[in-house]
């Protein structure tokens, strides 16, 4: 069975405070790590898949890195507006998204 | 932004009764997905299709069944709402463009209450 543990729960930082959120996973055979945003009231957005161990991707403040256990989202001079839900799923080939219970940030000014 | 449609966006029913929720696509993709998104447990599925009147359980799919006899519809039917079914509905769609353009949108949600 695929599981998805993300960690830290809830996170707050202070505007211009950089820190990472962790997703680790167990899977057999892993075909793609997807990192979505999910603003209160609105479905997640998608921001970035990882293919491979070693693979990163960046947008704006955000780069994402994966090894063969875990992804990180790294967070650079966070922005309040960067304060969301972020979620991490992981897919095994079967294009069917399973997902972890996501990471609560919020960003003080 | 994808194009994806739920319907309604908010409903209260009571106990027992059927409830169809609708999520319509004009993006010609193959998968559809129904979640369900419930606090401590984040988005875990109830149902997807890999095309027209193929579709599978996921997870959590007691109580529930789905039908898709048109590309660009997927309906969630509860057969007999309950309580435990009050939660945040989201039906993602997502397509094997290549392989590096597989990952699923997410409609805006259905929040339904059963009373």
């Amino acid at each position: 069975e695929d599981q998805v543990t993300q960690s830290p729960e809830a996170l707050r930082l202070q505007e211009g405070e950089s820190s990472s959120l962790n997703c680790s996973y167990t899977v057999s055979g892993l075909r793609g790590l997807f990192w979505y945003r999910q603003d209160p009231g609105k479905g997640p957005e998608f921001l970035f898949t990882l293919y491979s161990a070693g693979e990163e991707k960046e947008k704006e403040r955000l780069k994402a890195t994966l090894t063969k256990k875990e992804s990180f989202l790294h967070i650079t001079a966070p922005k309040p507006e960067d304060s969301a839900t972020y979620l991490c799923a992981v897919d095994r080939g079967s294009y069917i998204p399973t997902f972890g219970r996501g990471t609560s940030l919020i960003v003080h000014p | 932004d994808a194009g994806i449609t739920q319907s309604p966006r908010h409903k209260v029913t009571e106990t027992g009764t059927p409830v169809t929720l609708r999520c319509h696509q004009t993006e010609n993709h193959r998968y559809m997905y129904w979640y369900r998104q419930d606090p401590g447990h984040g988005l875990r599925l109830i149902h997807y299709s890999y095309g027209v009147k193929d579709t599978d359980k996921g997870e959590v799919s007691d109580g529930y069944s789905v039908s898709r006899s048109k590309t660009e519809d997927f309906l969630l039917t509860l057969e007999s709402a309950t309580s435990s079914q009050t939660s945040v509905y989201f039906c993602a769609i997502s397509e094997i463009l290549g392989l590096d353009d597989t990952e699923a949108f997410f409609g805006q949600g259905t929040r339904l209450t059963v009373v």
